[in-house]
């Protein structure tokens, strides 16, 4: 799996949009880009993935490069309620190779009211 | 409603004991993972199995054991062989298919002395 690098912390003001960065620059054309966030003493919440093209989901947005080395996660109106650590991983490949999911130490965002 | 058990949340033991640390999940997943976190620190891999009655060491397997004879548990075995058993566990599921996300447990908390 490639590795993920990501600032290990980040503030954002309540209410406004909060833009997470993940460089993943080893990133191979089949891997998947994944985020996670995880609130203290609880397990990872799984938030959103893609490939190559942007997505969006109820929760966030993915924005991906097109060079695919780089990639941000949107929280669009933070809340007290998104301060957590939040992890981004690649993920994806042939021959079973896809199952060693590796986590960095991810970006403790806190939200400020 | 589906989902991934661990239990139990917290658990103590003197050093030199054997635990097992129970993971159920009625998800119909193939692929279980187990992670170690300690404090202010990322997910570390420990063991992870793609289907029954296989499993690979992750990172950090030494003084640790797992089975894997039913697809819905994955239990893991802290042995005393490891020299900082005190941490927190995480087990998740996947369906195998390589975008697929990891559904995670709420963790159990071991604490050895």
């Amino acid at each position: 799996d490639a590795k993920t690098t990501q600032p290990p912390s980040m503030d954002c003001a309540e209410g406004r949009a909060a833009n997470l960065p993940c460089n993943h620059s080893t990133i191979s054309g089949n891997e998947y880009v994944y985020w996670y966030r995880q609130i203290h003493s609880q397990g990872p919440q799984y938030i959103i993935h893609g490939l190559k093209n942007n997505e969006t989901n109820e929760m966030a947005s993915l924005i991906i490069t097109e060079d695919r080395k780089s990639s941000t996660l949107i929280l669009p109106h933070a809340t007290l309620r998104d301060t957590a650590v939040y992890y981004c991983i690649v993920r994806g490949g042939g021959s079973g190779g896809y199952q060693k999911v590796t986590f960095g130490t991810g970006t403790k965002l806190q939200v400020i009211p | 409603d589906g989902g991934i058990t661990q239990s139990p949340k917290y658990l103590f033991r003197k050093e030199g004991q054997n635990v097992t640390l129970s993971c159920e999940q009625n998800l119909n997943h193939d692929a279980m993972y187990w992670y170690r976190q300690d404090p202010g620190q990322g997910l570390r891999l420990i063991y992870y199995s793609q289907i029954v009655n296989d499993f690979q060491k992750g990172d950090i397997a030494e003084g640790y054991s797992v089975s894997r004879e039913k697809k819905e548990s994955f239990p893991l075995t802290v042995t005393s062989a490891q020299k900082n058993p005190t941490a927190f566990y995480l087990c998740a599921s996947s369906s195998g298919q390589y975008n697929s996300p990891l559904h995670f447990g709420n963790g159990t908390r071991l604490t050895v002395t």
